[in-house]
């Protein structure tokens, strides 16, 4: 079946860089664009960017421009997202799902940012 | 950015109770526009997209109309496993956004 299974929980102290992974199955992985989104305590979900799993290309939100890297590697079908200069408010469930509209999603990665 | 909103942002009903959530974009979105359901610790899930598609495998009670800027979510007859938040995301611009969330809860 289609699904996206995620890395492991994350404790980051402010300043650090994080890197989750995104393992597809069940589906063409080079078809579909992969997202990432997140959900920081009590808000509302967040989208980051997203990768064209074919091409490599990549789109960001303007919000997260500059801290955020997305990559992915087809021999692997595994998509990553890699946050820099982490801060306190970066504290957040974060997703990976597939294509648009978002389906299916990855189960989350709580990274928590704290010194 | 397009910004969306949800009303009510929490509403209480019983089971087999008629819900109706309610969206609205900043500008038109077309029908660019779906409905996720998300349980506590869980990840979203898709019920609704292109405003009135009821995504594969998901209940017909649940059901999405409008376009433009207003939408709406109707459950048509709650079921327990129903209470959740739901939340609508527009697709038209590719910068994706979210409504708030409205948190359905048991009366």
């Amino acid at each position: 079946q289609v699904q996206l299974v995620q890395s492991g929980a994350e404790v980051k102290k402010p300043g650090a860089s994080v890197k989750i992974s995104c393992k597809a199955s069940g589906f063409t992985f080079t078809t579909y664009p992969m997202q990432w989104l997140r959900q920081a305590p009590g808000q509302r979900l967040e989208w980051m960017g997203w990768i064209n799993a074919g091409d490599g290309n990549t789109k960001y939100s303007q919000k997260f421009q500059g801290r955020v890297t997305i990559t992915r590697d087809t021999s692997a079908t595994t998509a990553y997202m890699e946050l820099s200069s982490l801060r306190s408010e970066d504290t957040a469930v974060y997703y990976c799902a597939r294509g648009v509209p978002f389906d299916p999603w990855g189960q989350g990665t709580l990274v928590t940012v704290s010194s | 950015d397009i910004q969306m909103t949800q009303s009510p942002s929490s509403l209480s009903a019983s089971v087999g109770d008629r819900v109706t959530i309610t969206c609205r974009a900043s500008q038109s979105i077309s029908s660019y526009l779906s409905w996720y359901q998300q349980k506590p610790g869980k990840a979203p899930k898709l019920l609704i997209y292109a405003a009135s598609s009821l995504q594969s495998g998901v209940p017909s009670r649940f059901s999405g109309s409008g376009s433009g800027t207003d939408f709406t979510l109707t459950i048509s007859s709650l079921q327990p496993e129903d209470f959740a938040t739901y939340y609508c995301q527009q697709s038209y611009s590719a910068l994706y956004t979210f409504g708030q969330g409205t948190k359905l809860e048991i009366k």
